[in-house]
Formats: C-alpha cells, sequence, structure tokens
C-alpha cells in the first residue's frame, strides 16, 4: 500500500496570498494526481503528473520523484479557491488517496 | 456528454437490506472505479475495472459486488448493508491509454448513503 500524507491539514489564507500544499508518498508510482473537491462535494482532476512541473492558470504543481514529493501552489489566492485540495498515487491500476487540505481564503 | 452519472444521491437503507448504486459514463472510457470517502479517511477504492468483463479489487472491497457487462456501466452492489457501510461512494473514469492508466480521471457525483 502507498502511504499518502498531505500537510497542512487545515489552511487559512488572505485573499492575494501564495499558498502551498504539500504531498508525500512512500513508494514508487506512475503519476501523482491533484484533485479539488468543492464545498458541494463534486470532485474535479487538477492535474496528473509524473515529473517535473504543470501550470493551469493560477496552480502550479510540481513534483520531485527522487524525494516522492509533490506540491500544489495557488498564486494570488482568491475566494473561489476555498475547498479541499487531495493528492492521489496511482501504480498500476491502484489508486491511494491523501485525506486532504482544507483551505479557506478570506476576502 | 453528460460524463459520469451516479444514482440515486442519497439512500437510507436499514441493515441486511441489499440495493445497488448505479454509475454510467458516456465517455467510453476504459477504466471506472467506486470509491468511499470518509469523514479523516480520505477516499478508499471499493474495486475496479479495466474494460468489459474485467473487475478486480481495491483497498476495500469487502462488503460490495461489481460486474462491468458494458464499456458505460458500472453498478456497485450491497449485497447486505451494515452501519460501517454509510459512507459518500463516488465513481470515476478514465482513458487507460496504450501504456496503462495514464488519463485524468472523471468522478461522478456522489451518492451519500446512510445504513440504520
Amino acid at each position: 500500500k502507498n502511504e499518502v500524507e498531505q500537510s497542512p491539514q487545515n489552511l487559512t489564507a488572505q485573499e492575494g496570498e501564495f499558498i502551498t500544499i504539500n504531498c508525500s508518498y512512500s513508494v514508487g508510482i506512475s503519476a501523482l494526481h491533484w484533485l479539488q473537491q468543492h464545498p458541494g462535494g463534486g470532485i474535479v482532476s487538477l492535474f496528473m503528473l509524473s515529473s517535473g512541473k504543470k501550470k493551469h492558470g493560477r496552480l502550479i504543481a510540481t513534483i520531485n520523484i527522487q524525494e516522492k514529493h509533490s506540491s500544489l501552489h495557488i498564486t494570488a489566492s482568491h475566494p473561489r479557491d476555498s475547498a479541499v485540495y487531495i493528492c492521489a498515487s496511482h501504480t498500476g491500476n491502484q489508486f491511494y488517496f491523501g485525506t486532504g487540505t482544507s483551505l479557506t481564503v478570506i476576502p | 456528454n453528460a460524463g459520469v452519472t451516479q444514482t440515486p444521491k442519497f439512500q437510507v437503507l436499514k441493515t441486511g437490506q441489499s440495493m445497488t448504486l448505479q454509475c454510467a459514463q458516456d465517455m467510453n472510457h476504459e477504466y471506472m472505479s467506486w470509491y468511499r470517502q470518509d469523514p479523516g479517511m480520505g477516499l478508499r477504492l471499493i474495486h475496479y475495472s479495466v474494460g468489459a468483463g474485467i473487475t478486480d479489487q481495491g483497498e476495500v472491497p469487502n462488503g460490495y459486488n461489481v460486474s462491468r457487462s458494458t464499456t458505460e456501466d458500472f453498478p456497485l452492489r450491497l449485497l447486505s448493508a451494515a452501519p460501517s457501510q454509510t459512507s459518500v461512494y463516488f465513481c470515476a473514469s478514465s482513458y487507460s491509454g496504450k501504456t496503462g492508466l495514464s488519463y485524468e480521471q472523471y468522478f461522478g457525483p456522489g451518492t451519500r448513503l446512510t445504513v440504520t
């Protein structure tokens, strides 16, 4: 089983702040996913990466395979970014999820 | 495209009852999966399928059955519901790709199940 740990568990930020959420995993993986779960419960995929860095709008995801670590960055945070962010590792056909980081961005 | 659909949205069962949670996707995805989400534990994989006629167990398969007779549908059956199966259930689908699972997952809206 791949242990996936996220930090912090909860995060409160002022609008405009730069935010970093960290994810570490215990064994080698095929890819690392970042997901966003809205307050209403719906889950959407933000990134899937197996090396390097990906950027989409104000969101940036990085991964260091050697250190088994990934980060999700949000630049110029906004109240609409308030959600739970979940990282998940996948190896073969198995997925293992972190418990999520609950982000609240205050105007 | 409707994406991934799940029914019902909410369900209350008594201990020992059986039911089927429905999941369907219209994106021709090979990979489909079922997860449960419990407070403080994150999502956990129950069962998955890499194509019609092929299913396999995930991390927490006990008490659940699945089948995949078509590419579109992947129902999850609870044979004899227990209070420990109270949870939110998500279905997801993805392309598999030629080298294995290498695409993002699309999630259904979830089913909130309570077993009393």
